[in-house]
């Protein structure tokens, strides 16, 4: 399967700081990316769909100028919590799709907490 | 709108038997349904894909069947061990990629 990363695996920040958590596929190229977002004892939600060279496209809901989206490369995917506040707080993981198979893989995860 | 309900929150088995996990959905005709393991604090771990043409699939220890009809899918792990004790998820998607996630399902094999 493929071997995704995420830097950091956690991060604590103040409350209205911006915060970047990068999303690496290690050994194939991603068009496309899947960022998540997981609270304590829920499943996971999409939040948006990340797109190699154009916007992202978010899920309803999910406002998409305080989670910034940046697919700059074919291996590398960005996600910014712009503002963030407590209710930010939440576990966030990315995903790669290998198209052939449909088979999602997913990142280690970053934890993120706003005091 | 569209529901995924794993049956179970929690499921205890003791070593050595059949763990089945249920996934059932509503309002939704997915493409294909994916399987994970999720260990506390870390990223789901995919173990199995079936598509709405597959009846089975096999893997090792694991078993998916996909019944469209029923709009269900088991989950089995045969012959069960405490290292199998983690989180199991079911996620549905049309084609897109786009995964709708279960709320996931606990099992605790004992020795």
């Amino acid at each position: 399967g493929a071997v995704v990363s995420q830097h950091p695996s956690w991060v604590i920040c103040k409350s209205g700081t911006s915060v970047k958590i990068e999303c690496r596929s290690l050994d194939f190229q991603a068009t496309t990316m899947f960022w998540y977002r997981q609270f304590p004892k829920q499943s996971l939600m999409l939040m948006a769909t990340s797109n190699e060279g154009s916007k992202a496209t978010y899920e309803q809901g999910v406002e998409k100028d305080k989670f910034l989206i940046n697919h700059a490369s074919l291996t590398l995917s960005t996600l910014t919590v712009t503002s963030a506040h407590p209710e930010d707080s939440s576990f966030y993981i990315c995903s790669v799709i290998a198209v052939s198979t449909d088979t999602q893989y997913f990142g280690p995860g970053t934890r993120l907490t706003v005091l | 709108s569209q529901k995924i309900e794993q049956n179970s929150e929690a499921l205890n088995i003791q070593e050595g038997k059949t763990a089945t996990l249920t996934c059932n959905y509503t309002n939704y005709s997915p493409a294909y349904l994916q399987w994970y393991r999720q260990d506390p604090g870390r990223g789901p771990v995919f173990l199995l894909l079936i598509r709405e043409n597959e009846k089975e699939k096999r893997k090792e220890r694991l078993k998916v069947t996909f019944d469209t009809t029923l709009k269900q899918s088991l989950f089995h792990i045969t012959a069960s061990q405490p290292a199998d004790s983690a989180t199991y998820l079911c996620a549905l998607a049309r084609g897109t990629g786009k995964l709708i996630f279960g709320q996931g399902t606990t099992l605790q094999v004992k020795p």
